[in-house]
């Protein structure tokens, strides 16, 4: 199984600032690490995701970093824009074959104009 | 290329009553899952079908039944719908197996859910 913790709740950024979401898991068997983004009225989709053989990725604007002995990742938004508001979930892989994910409880970020 | 689809967007039913989410991909994928989001509470995972003719219980499996028809097809059954089941269902598929280049694939793809009232 895998438990997975994200904070804050909820986030509220100006535009432009720097928006940063926690997460931490518990079983460290497994090697991906996925932030999904999710619009309301629409499902999850797939932002970024990582590796525990790096460090940090970074596409765009958007960072993941990670810290494998601490067991913690971490998702940065630079330069916030409105249109990032939205829910943020980190997930980790579990289950058999690690075929299946647990997702955090979410963070809903709202960027102020 | 459709993705994941969901039948019915919005569904209200009393309590008691009987329905059937239904959800098929169409991307070839091995695997599909069925979610429920409710506030607070993040994504839950109800059942699994790690491949077609097989399926397993998630985190939250009782009130529920799901029937892997097809590789396409994967369905969620409430045989009689309690208020604690209403919810926002999303259903989610996978390819299970590497990529080209041998990575493994990892990455869920969800539909658009159905939100769901039982009054």
């Amino acid at each position: 199984q895998q438990q997975v913790k994200q904070s804050p709740q909820s986030l509220i950024v100006q535009k432009g600032g720097i928006s940063i979401i926690n997460c931490a898991y518990e079983n460290t068997a497994f090697d991906y690490f996925p932030w999904y983004q999710q619009f309301p009225g629409k499902g999850p989709a797939l932002l970024i995701a990582i590796r525990p053989d790096v460090s940090e990725k970074k596409e765009g604007r958007f960072t993941i970093s990670f810290n494998k002995s601490a067991k913690q990742f971490s998702l940065h938004i630079m330069d916030s824009q409105p249109g990032d508001s939205a829910t943020y979930f980190c997930a980790a892989p579990g289950g058999t074959g690690a075929n299946n994910l647990f997702f955090g409880t979410g963070t809903r970020l709202t960027v102020i104009p | 290329n459709a993705g994941v689809t969901q039948t019915p967007k919005f569904q209200v039913l009393k309590t008691g009553q009987s329905m059937t989410l239904q959800c098929a991909q169409d991307m070839n994928h091995n695997s599909m899952y069925w979610y429920r989001q409710d506030p607070g509470m993040g994504l839950r995972l109800i059942y699994y079908s790690a491949s077609e003719g097989t399926t397993d219980k998630g985190e939250v499996p009782n009130g529920y039944n799901v029937s892997r028809l097809n590789k396409r097809e994967f369905s969620l059954r409430l045989e009689s719908a309690a208020p604690s089941q209403t919810s926002v269902y999303f259903c989610a598929s996978k390819f299970r197996g590497r990529l080209a280049g041998g990575k493994t694939a990892n990455e869920q793809f969800f539909g658009p859910g159905t939100r769901l009232t039982v009054l």
